[in-house]
């Protein structure tokens, strides 16, 4: 069973560029969680997806940034217009339906380092 | 609102001595708490979690936490360190958010080995 894949695993931009970070989660899983880690810090919860809804973005940007997770294909973070201070790991998380046997355990994709230049 | 405060951004141990890195919990609500460790360049890799069935929880690599709840702590121990063991390793509580949950993480301690 193939992990949570996240591509590419590194991103260079310019300045006033898009970044679009992919993920797919594992099979079976239709949680889907962005999370933002900034140079020597934690991370640091973006957004919750299901299939084809976004349930909680509060940890999203007010600008630049969306996020989607369609009904085919995998969960697609965008960035537009990249700075500087957007440089950072963004990992993606999955995780099954809620059940008690299963509950709360995110698996943790490898992760998208992008670098604005 | 929850969250968890780790105590040191950096613990050095020599190789064979006991490793306790530690985390202190926030939580309104009886929590779900983990440890996570990160390798570098490499993703999130759940070492254990604490889901209200024991309080002493055994994990992989020969971690294990016990969750205390009138310390609010949740600290990581391993009773004798190996080389393998230098990495980043992160304390979370899950807040949940329509019947799913989010991570909210501490600030990361870096494990050092000495040989």
């Amino acid at each position: 069973n193939a992990g949570v894949m996240q591509n590419p695993r590194h991103l260079v931009r310019r300045r006033g560029q898009e970044a679009r970070l992919r993920c797919s989660p594992m099979k079976g899983h239709s949680h889907v969680y962005w999370y933002r880690q900034l140079p020597e810090e934690g991370l640091k919860f973006m957004v919750y997806l299901q299939k084809e809804n976004i349930i909680d973005e509060s940890g999203m940007p007010k600008e630049r940034f969306s996020a989607e997770f369609p009904k085919e294909g995998p969960s697609i973070l965008r960035i537009q217009q990249v700075v500087r201070g957007d440089s950072a790991a963004y990992f993606c998380a999955s995780s099954p339906s809620i059940g008690r046997e299963t509950h709360n355990e995110q698996f943790f994709g490898p992760g998208t380092r992008l670098t604005v230049l | 609102a929850q969250s968890v405060t780790q105590l040191g951004s950096h613990v050095s141990v020599s190789e064979g001595a006991l490793v306790l890195l530690r985390c202190n919990y926030s939580s309104s609500v009886p929590p779900y708490l983990f440890w996570y460790v990160q390798y570098p360049n490499q993703g999130l890799q759940l070492l254990l979690k604490y889901t209200s069935a024991a309080t002493l929880v055994k994990g992989i690599n020969g971690f294990e936490a016990e969750f205390k709840k009138s310390e609010t702590s949740f600290h990581l121990t391993k009773p004798s360190a190996h080389m393998s063991d230098a990495a980043e390793y992160f304390c979370a509580v899950s807040v949940e958010i329509q019947g799913a949950q989010k991570l909210v993480f501490g600030q990361g301690t870096r494990l050092t080995i000495n040989p």
